[in-house]
């Protein structure tokens, strides 16, 4: 079985770049969120999928949107990085909609310049 | 809104001794509590988890935990810190039966081991 896989595992952008960040979930997992957690603080939800449908947000802009293909596979995309964007992303899948158990992956390290 | 409180930031214990970290959560209801781990440049490992049932839980790398409904508490212990333990912990609490299960993060306690 193969745990939460994330890509790249790290990023330099400038600000006003696009950047997409993607996650292979756990095997057999269909519900995805994504976490941005900001050096020293604790992660932060942004948003969750399921189905391919976003099933809730958290208080970041429009211009962080993500993706979940047929294969429970997801993308974050940031719009127009700020440099306030710069943290660790992660994705974390659970195996069903109301399983409350996260398993998260490595994370991504995003540096905007 | 629920809330997680994590009181201290940084905690320096030496190998062997014991540990416990202290977790405390804002929630109307019955939560989901959660500890997880982050060693230095990685991702976060599940370490326990609280649903129902016995109150006292016990996790992976021989912690445990134990849920006090009274206190609002979740304080995450171990009886023997080893070197490798040294990292962030992070307390967590998901919403019951819903169908957006966002966690809600405390900011962290970073755990020092010392010989």
């Amino acid at each position: 079985e193969t745990g939460v896989t994330q890509s790249p595992t790290h990023l330099i952008k400038t600000r006003g770049q696009q950047v997409t960040l993607r996650c292979s979930s756990q095997s057999g997992h269909n519900t995805v969120s994504w976490y941005q957690q900001a050096l020293g603080q604790g992660p932060q939800f942004i948003f969750q999928y399921y189905r391919e449908e976003e099933n809730g947000r958290g208080n970041f802009p429009p211009r962080f949107s993500g993706l979940q293909f047929p294969n429970y596979s997801s993308e974050l995309n940031v719009n127009a990085l700020e440099l306030d964007d710069s943290a660790l992303y992660l994705c974390a899948s659970s195996l069903k909609l109301a399983e409350e158990t996260q398993y998260f992956g490595p994370g991504t390290r995003l540096l905007v310049l | 809104a629920q809330s997680v409180t994590q009181p201290d930031i940084h905690i320096t214990v030496s190998e062997g001794a014991s540990l416990e970290l202290r977790c405390n959560y804002s929630y109307g209801a019955t939560p989901y509590l959660f500890w997880y781990v982050q060693s230095p440049g990685q991702g976060l490992q599940l370490l326990l988890k609280y649903f129902s049932g016995d109150t006292l839980v016990q996790g992976i790398k021989g912690f445990e935990a134990e849920f006090k409904r009274s206190q609002s508490s979740f304080n995450l212990r171990k009886p023997s810190v080893h070197w490798s333990d040294a990292a962030e912990y992070f307390c967590a609490v998901g919403v019951l039966n819903s169908g957006n299960t966002p966690l809600v993060f405390g900011k962290g306690t970073r755990l020092s081991v010392i010989a």
